[in-house]
Formats: C-alpha cells, structure tokens, sequence
C-alpha cells in the first residue's frame, strides 16, 4: 500500500542551523507530496508540494525536491529560525487517478525545536 | 467564513456517551475531509465527502463511527459509545474539490477538536 515515513524526532537545532527532514514514500503510479506544518495550539499548514518528479517546492525559506529514483522528498531550510519550530509531516496524495479520493497519506510527522 | 472551522475545540466525554463534532468547510468547497491524530497512530484519514456524498469511508475504525454532510457544507463526525481509544484530535479538511489540478484540490485544515474520553 500507499505509505510515507520520516525520520524520527525531536530535532533540535540552534538558530541560523542548517535543517533536513527526511521524508521517503511507497506508492504506485505518481503521487503528489507535500509538507505540512503545525505550530504549536494551530492547524495542520500546508508548507509546500511537489507533483512530479524533479520538481522543487519552496516556501518560506523551506525547499523540498520530488527525487522518483530514491522515492524521497527530504525538507531542507538553509538557516533555521526560532519561527519555525514546529511539527512537520509529510504526505502524499494520489489525487483521482485511477478513483482515488485525493486522501492524504502522512508521516508519523517531526518534531523541530529551534533554540535561540 | 474565511477558514475551516471545528467546534466544540476541546471535548471531554465518558466512556460509552456517545459524542458529535461538527466542521465548517470554506464557503464553496465540495470536498471535505476527516483525519484523526492520536499519539499511537500519527495522522489517520477516516472519511471523504465530495458534496453530500461519501465514496471513501475506508478510514472508518468501527461502525460506532459515522459522519454526514448536510447542504455540501456542514458536516458532523459521531461517535457512539465512546471508548479510551478514541482519545485523539479530529481535524476536518476542505478543498474546492477532488480533482483537476492541484492548485483545485489542496487541503485546508481546521484547527481540530480535542476529544478526552475518561
């Protein structure tokens, strides 16, 4: 079946730190991926998405690349911001295709604490 | 209104009441959504409404477990006779629909209802 994982938290960083997530997936056909972010007492965001191969996804500093050949899509920022500490996930959608109901499938998600 | 929203957001309940969530989609979306989060199980799809309609109940845990949507808007998750398992955080989701691109199928998530069962 259709599954994701990611690597286990918590992860803790100092401010201005380099971050990576990793997120790899099983899934037939080509899924869309995404990264959702949840801040503390808030709902689930979504961060950034990817839906074919070799695309990249960005969003505040956050990047993430659709790699097919090692089915992952790893969560990188260059410099971590007390901001940005938060639980991200990952996920994917295999939208319609083929009757799919465009459910999202997640990661156990990660816990990042960004220390001033 | 301008976002998904859930009610009641904190819910306490004893085991074997039976309990409704309600959810608000996006003004204008026909695609919604409910997700579990539980400390054991992660992020757990439970049910798909495109408009009034459910093609996906496969998340569903048990048959205590029911949703319906009214008017392709509101929509309320019940669970009958309640156990300690059911402890979890319910988050309801919405999308202008379930297909097309993706741009019309992103999911907007409310900010959940804690339910406690003692």
């Amino acid at each position: 079946g259709n599954s994701v994982t990611q690597m286990e938290g918590p992860v803790t960083l100092s401010e201005e730190a380099f971050l990576t997530i990793n997120c790899t997936y099983t899934a037939t056909g080509y899924p869309s991926l995404f990264w959702y972010v949840q801040y503390p007492g808030e709902g689930l965001q979504l961060l950034l998405k990817a839906t074919k191969a070799d695309d990249k996804g960005s969003n505040k500093g956050f990047e993430a690349t659709y790699r097919k050949e090692t089915t992952s899509f790893h969560l990188e920022k260059g410099s971590v911001q007390v901001s940005d500490s938060a639980v991200y996930f990952c996920a994917l959608s295999k939208g319609n295709y083929g009757g799919a109901t465009n459910k999202l499938i997640f990661g156990t998600g990660t816990l990042l604490a960004v220390q001033p | 209104g301008a976002g998904v929203s859930q009610s009641p957001s904190n819910k306490v309940t004893e085991k074997g009441k039976d309990v409704e969530l309600r959810c608000d989609p996006i003004s204008g979306h026909t695609a919604l959504y409910w997700y579990r989060q539980s400390l054991g199980q992660g992020l757990e799809f439970l049910i798909y409404f495109q408009g009034n309609s459910a093609p996906d109940k496969s998340g569903l845990p048990s048959d205590r477990f029911s949703a319906e949507r009214t008017g392709g808007s509101v929509s309320t998750l019940t669970i009958q006779r309640t156990q300690q398992e059911d402890s979890a955080v319910y988050l309801c989701a919405s999308s202008p629909t379930a297909g097309g691109t993706l741009a019309k199928n992103i999911q907007y998530f409310g900010a959940g209802t804690r339910l406690s069962v003692l």
